[in-house]
């Protein structure tokens, strides 16, 4: 079973600052998923990437397979970037469905 | 292109009872998941159907069931409902099974067990 371990679990910075949060899994995987979770529940899906680097506006996500760790950056980070941030994985073969972090609270203060 | 809805949006029920809730995916979406959230467990994999058959189960216990429609429409159901089961249920669609697609989420099921 796959462990998903999150850091840091709670992060409160300054509009503007570059954020980085960061996901390391214990076995192999075929894809990792970065969801974004605001107050009242809705999650949407931010990227699923299984090597390399995405971008999208202000996030980048990257992968490193070798090393089993993946991370999130936020660049001029906004008030309203603060959610709930949880990283998922498939294991191989999608045996188990997503395994998930326990999140990271985000709160940007203006 | 309408999102995933989920019907109802909240719930009350007490111990004993059972509950079905439902969960429409985007059209053309073969794949819906099912997840409980809850605040010490955080988010767990229940379910996930495809093409009206179950893929994959997590590790939850017999009361929780559910099924998929031939219009790819899902409902999940658990009886005798205990504390315990308060949480938020959120289902998922892609197109492709087994969380290798991107997973688009419904606005979830708030269920109190009193």
């Amino acid at each position: 079973k796959n462990e998903v371990e999150q850091s840091p679990q709670n992060l409160t910075a300054q509009e503007g600052e570059f954020i980085t949060i960061n996901c390391s899994y214990s076995v192999g995987i075929s894809a990792l998923h970065w969801l974004q979770q605001h107050p009242g529940g809705g999650i949407v899906s931010l990227f699923m990437l299984s090597s390399g680097k995405k971008k999208h506006g202000r996030l980048i996500a990257t992968i490193n397979i070798q090393e089993k760790h993946s991370s999130l950056h936020i660049t001029a980070s906004h008030p309203r970037d603060s959610a709930v941030y949880i990283c998922a994985v498939n294991s191989g073969g999608g045996a188990d469905g997503l395994t998930f972090g326990k999140g990271t609270h985000l709160i940007i203060q203006p | 292109k309408a999102g995933v809805t989920q019907t109802p949006r909240y719930l009350i029920k007490t111990r004993g009872q059972q509950v079905t809730l439902s969960c429409s995916p985007i059209s053309g979406h073969r794949s819906v998941s099912w997840y409980q959230q809850t605040p010490g467990q955080g988010l767990q994999f229940l379910f996930e159907y495809f093409s009206e058959t179950q893929r994959n189960k997590g590790n939850f216990p017999g009361r929780f069931s559910g099924r998929q429609f031939s219009n790819s429409r899902s409902e999940m159901n658990v009886s005798t409902l205990e504390l315990g089961d308060s949480a938020l249920y959120l289902c998922a669609s892609s197109s492709r099974a087994g969380g290798r697609d991107e997973q688009f989420f419904g606005p979830g099921t708030r269920l109190t067990v009193l």
